[in-house]
């Protein structure tokens, strides 16, 4: 348990499906990421948000929405995704965003994404 | 090109047996380095951090070394159990000109199965 809890942890969706990935940390951190994994690919950062404001988008495409209602709950939004989407997408959190300094970043379990 | 490469990619290695994984960076300039681990469909969880002022850090039966000037670190795994079995990645934090808090450059990965 890393404190970092995300929902749903497997999900099947169809190309013309809309979508949600929950995400909730339960640290008292400041900023959280999503970061996408594919199979013997190095983890790719996609979003990150300091304080629920967003300070990152990583050329990411629109079909990815992401939203941070408040500093412990992060959501990705997909919609019309393409079978290239299929991964694992892990959300995060850290302290702050000074990874420079030393911050730990804390990953949760994963959600497994399937885009038939 | 990766900033971050590990080798091996992968091995297989007889329970109770030692080895030792090698990361390689080129990301500068350098500010830390860390090792996680990976159980298989699960997140990363940190293993140990770095600074560029230290060259080894252990954390129970897993130590990693790094030299700052080949730029090249190690993880070595004493007496392996079976629940090593997992992928091991390397990460690397960048502090760049262009934001105040740091990147992550994370490696592939080096994926370890222990036996019995």
């Amino acid at each position: 348990e890393t404190g970092v809890t995300q929902t749903p942890r497997h999900l099947v969706m169809g190309m013309t499906n809309k979508k949600s990935l929950k995400c909730e940390q339960h640290l008292g951190h400041n900023a959280m990421y999503w970061y996408k994994q594919s199979a013997k690919k190095p983890l790719e950062l996609m979003f990150v948000y300091s304080l629920e404001e967003r300070v990152e988008n990583n050329s990411v495409p629109s079909r990815f929405s992401p939203e941070c209602p408040n500093s412990s709950h992060l959501f990705l939004h997909l919609h019309t995704l393409q079978p290239e989407d299929s991964a694992l997408y892990l959300c995060a959190s850290s302290q702050d965003m000074t990874l420079y300094s030393g911050n730990t970043i804390y990953f949760g379990e994963g959600s497994w994404l399937t885009v038939v | 090109k990766n900033q971050v490469e590990q080798s091996p990619q992968s091995l297989i290695i007889l329970e109770g047996k030692n080895c030792t994984l090698q990361c390689n960076y080129t990301v500068s300039p350098f500010s830390n380095l860390r090792w996680y681990k990976q159980d298989t469909g699960r997140g990363p969880v940190s293993l140990t951090i770095m600074t560029f002022s230290e060259n080894t850090k252990s954390n129970g039966r897993y130590t990693a070394t790094l030299d700052a000037d080949t730029k090249q670190s190690s993880l070595h795994i004493t007496a392996s159990q079976l629940s090593d079995s997992a992928s091991y990645i390397c990460v690397v934090s960048v502090r760049s000109t262009t934001d105040s808090w740091g990147k992550l450059q994370f490696g592939a990965g080096t994926q370890v199965v222990v036996t019995p």
